[in-house]
C-alpha cells in the first residue's frame, strides 16, 4: 500500500459525459501528480499541483482540468468524454523537499462507451 | 526532453529463471525509479536508485549514472513477477517513463 488513495477504482460512462476522479496523497506529501495510461500512449504526465497551486502541465487536454484543495486532496475532471479517453488514470504524490520519489495510487480505470 | 529506452520490450521466462532488464536514458539524471505494474494495473515501487546498487529479496537494481543506464535483475523468477516493468527518470517537472518491459513467467 503506497498510501495514495484513488477513487473510484472503476468507472464506466458514455461519450459526452463528465466524470471526476479523486486522489488523496500520502500523509505529509504536498505534491500531487496525475498521469494517464492508455494502450497506445503509455504513461503520460498530465498535471502537477503543489500545496494547492498548479506547478506544471504536461499533455493535458483542454477538456480536462484539475485542482488541489486545502486538505491537499486533488480532483481530475474529465468532460465531453470521447472513446479515446478510456484509460487508467493514476495519481501520485511526493514528499516536500524530498528526493522526488513518486508513490502511485492504484489508479482509476475509466471506460467510455 | 529526456528519452528513456527499455529493453527487451517483451520477455518470457520459465519459473525459476533469472533475467536482466535494461533502461537507457539520454541525459544525466539525479533520480531513477523502477516500477512493477502487475496484471491488475497497480504500479508498485520497486527501487529508487539514482546511482549504485540496491537489493530487495530476489530483485536488485544497479544504476550507472555516468553511463546513463540502469539494470533490474530478477532472480529465481516466480509467476507473480509477471507484469510490466517500467523505469522512470526526471523529465519535464516530473518522471518520464520508458515504454516498459512486459514479462511473462510461466509455471
Amino acid at each position: 500500500d503506497s498510501g495514495v488513495t484513488q477513487t473510484p477504482k472503476h468507472l464506466i460512462t458514455a461519450t459526452g459525459q463528465r466524470v471526476t476522479l479523486r486522489c488523496s496523497p500520502r500523509s505529509g506529501d504536498l505534491s500531487v501528480y496525475w498521469y494517464q495510461q492508455s494502450l497506445d500512449q503509455g504513461l503520460q504526465f498530465l498535471i502537477q499541483y503543489y500545496n494547492g497551486e498548479e506547478r506544471a502541465k504536461g499533455n493535458i487536454l483542454e477538456r480536462f482540468s484539475a485542482q488541489q484543495f486545502p486538505d491537499l486532496h486533488s480532483e481530475l475532471n474529465l468532460s465531453s468524454l470521447e472513446l479515446g479517453d478510456s484509460a487508467l488514470y493514476f495519481c501520485a504524490s511526493s514528499a516536500p523537499a524530498g528526493t522526488g520519489e513518486l508513490f502511485f495510487g492504484e489508479g482509476s480505470r475509466l471506460t467510455v462507451l | 526532453g529526456i528519452q528513456v529506452e527499455q529493453s527487451p520490450p517483451d520477455l518470457i521466462l520459465q519459473e525459476g529463471a533469472n533475467s536482466t532488464l535494461r533502461c537507457n536514458f539520454s541525459d544525466s539524471v539525479n533520480n531513477l525509479q523502477w516500477f512493477h505494474q502487475n496484471p491488475w494495473g497497480q504500479l508498485i515501487n520497486l527501487f529508487y536508485i539514482p546511482s549504485g546498487t540496491k537489493q530487495n529479496g530476489r530483485l536488485s537494481a544497479t544504476t550507472v549514472a555516468t553511463e546513463r543506464y540502469s539494470l533490474l535483475y530478477i532472480s529465481s523468477s516466480q509467476t507473480t513477477d509477471s507484469g510490466v516493468y517500467f523505469c522512470a527518470v526526471p523529465g519535464y517537472s516530473t518522471l518520464t517513463f520508458g515504454k516498459g518491459t512486459m514479462l511473462l513467467v510461466s509455471p
